[in-house]
């Protein structure tokens, strides 16, 4: 079984730029969370995306934009990048969004973006 | 809005002791889950251990207990027998359900746990 995995593991940008970041969900996994974890601090969450749909999204500006592919992998998109985006970028995987009380996230290991 | 309190930036345990580290929480949903990941160096977030809020006995995973206490709404992990692999980040999170299904998680400030031998 394969995990969560993430693309790029390292991304260096200048302020005002865009950039995407990529995530393949665990085998068998529909449903994609990103969450943005800034240095000394617990991660925050972006938004969700339930078959290809956005299913829940966080306190961040509509600069900060995702898809979800048929095979449930997922984009993170950011526009006008800002020096405060500089952070871990984590994806998370897990099975279906719908009616599911108890549905384990399981995490890749991150794409850390610096912007200078 | 669910919100989740680690007080302890830091903790330092001798091999082989067991170390507790602290997390409560405040929500006004009835039903909730409580998690704990741990986050080595590299970054990325490894499930330890999960309590749902009806859950009628405190949850044990291998090593790892939770010591949950609804009424004061703490949710505090009991690592015993530390071993330096333990050294990491931990952090405490709390399961929010969206109306149409779904749900985020909200995280706690962690705790950095360093073993010493």
């Amino acid at each position: 079984e394969t995990g969560v995995t993430q693309s790029p593991t390292h991304l260096i940008k200048t302020r005002g730029q865009q950039v995407t970041l990529r995530c393949s969900s665990q085998s068998g996994h529909n449903t994609v969370s990103w969450y943005q974890q800034a240095l000394g601090q617990g991660p925050q969450f972006i938004f969700q995306y339930y078959r290809e749909e956005e299913n829940g999204r966080g306190n961040f500006p509509p600069r900060f934009s995702g898809l979800q592919f048929p095979n449930y992998s997922s984009e993170l998109n950011v526009n006008a990048l800002e020096l405060d985006d500089s952070a871990l970028y984590l994806c998370a995987s897990s099975l279906d969004a719908a009616g599911g009380t108890y549905n384990e996230q399981f995490f890749g290991p991150g794409t850390r973006l610096t912007v200078l | 809005a669910q919100k989740i309190t680690q007080t302890q930036p830091g903790m330092f345990v001798q091999e082989k002791e067991a170390v507790t580290l602290d997390c409560t929480y405040d929500t006004s949903d009835p039903s909730y889950g409580l998690f704990w990941y741990k986050q080595p160096s590299s970054g990325e977030m490894i499930f330890l251990i999960y309590q749902g809020s009806y859950d009628q006995q405190n949850a044990t995973e291998g090593r790892y207990s939770l010591n949950f206490q609804k009424a004061r709404k703490s949710a505090n992990l009991v690592i015993s027998a530390s071993q330096l692999g333990d050294s990491a980040m931990y952090f405490c999170a709390m399961r929010e359900d969206f109306t149409g299904g779904g749900n985020k998680l909200t995280f706690g400030t962690g705790t950095q746990l360093k073993v010493e031998l």
